[in-house]
C-alpha cells in the first residue's frame, strides 16, 4: 500500500506569512493527488487537483506543486480565513483514494 | 447545482449494521464521467476513503474495510447506500458521501453536509 505523509501535522503563523506543507507518497503517484481544506466544523473542500491545478473560486494565494513523490502545498499570504487542517489525497489507483494525515494550520 | 445528501441512523448498537443512503439531487447519479463514494473521520481525526461505486454497480473498496462493507447505487431514485457491518466503537464517525471524477479528475469535488454515527449501547 502506498502511504501518504504530510509535515508538520501542525503550525503557526502570521497573517502575511508564507505557509507550506509537504505532501510524500511512499511510491510514484505521477501528479494524481489533490488538496482539501477543511475548516473546523465544516465539510472539506477540494483546492488542488492534478497536484497544481487550482479548483475554480480558490483564491489565487493557494498553490500547489510537485510529482512523482513530494508534492507541496503553498499559501502565499496568510489570512485568518486559513485556519484549518489540509489533507493530501492521492487518486491514482481506483481501490486506494487515500488521504494524509493531515496538516492543522493556525494564526499565531 | 449538485447536492448530495446522507441520511439515517445517527445511534447504532454495537455489533449492529449500520445503512447510509446519499440521495443525489440536482444531478444525475448515472453520469458517465463520475463515481460516488463514501468517507468518514472519526471525531478530531483524519479523513478515511471507504469506498466508492459506478453508476453501473462497479464497486471499490478500502481493503482494510472490504470485508464489512457494501456499496450499492439506485439509479431510480437517484441514491446510492453503505451497509458497513459488524460495528464497534471505532466506527463512530461523521460519514460523509461524495462525487468524485475520473482518472486526473478522480478528487471528491461534490461533498454532502454528513452525517454523525454513534456506535454504542
Amino acid at each position: 500500500d502506498i502511504q501518504m505523509t504530510q509535515s508538520p501535522s501542525s503550525l503557526s503563523a502570521s497573517v502575511g506569512d508564507r505557509v507550506t506543507i509537504t505532501c510524500r507518497a511512499s511510491q510514484d503517484i505521477s501528479n494524481y493527488l489533490a488538496w482539501y481544506q477543511q475548516k473546523p466544523g465544516r465539510v472539506p473542500r477540494v483546492l488542488i487537483y492534478g497536484a497544481s491545478t487550482v479548483q475554480s473560486g480558490v483564491p489565487a494565494r493557494f498553490s500547489g506543486s510537485g510529482s512523482g513523490t513530494e508534492f507541496i502545498l503553498t499559501i502565499s499570504s496568510l489570512q485568518p480565513e486559513d485556519v484549518a487542517t489540509y489533507y493530501c489525497q492521492k487518486y491514482d489507483n481506483a481501490l486506494a483514494l487515500t488521504f494524509g494525515g493531515g496538516t492543522k494550520v493556525e494564526i499565531k | 447545482q449538485l447536492q448530495l445528501q446522507e441520511s439515517g441512523p445517527g445511534l447504532v448498537k454495537p455489533s449492529e449494521t449500520l445503512s447510509l443512503t446519499c440521495t443525489v439531487s440536482g444531478g444525475s447519479i448515472t453520469s458517465v464521467e463520475h463515481f460516488w463514494g463514501w468517507i468518514r473521520q472519526p471525531p478530531g481525526k483524519g479523513l478515511e476513503w471507504i469506498g466508492s461505486v459506478y453508476y453501473r454497480g462497479n464497486t471499490y473498496y478500502n481493503p482494510s474495510l472490504e470485508s464489512r462493507i457494501t456499496i450499492s447505487v439506485d439509479t431510480l431514485r437517484n441514491h446510492f447506500s453503505l451497509t458497513l457491518t459488524s460495528l464497534t466503537a471505532a466506527d463512530t464517525a461523521m460519514y460523509y458521501c461524495a462525487r468524485r471524477g475520473s482518472d486526473l479528475l478522480a478528487y471528491m469535488d461534490v461533498w454532502g453536509k454528513g452525517t454523525m454515527v454513534y456506535v454504542s449501547s
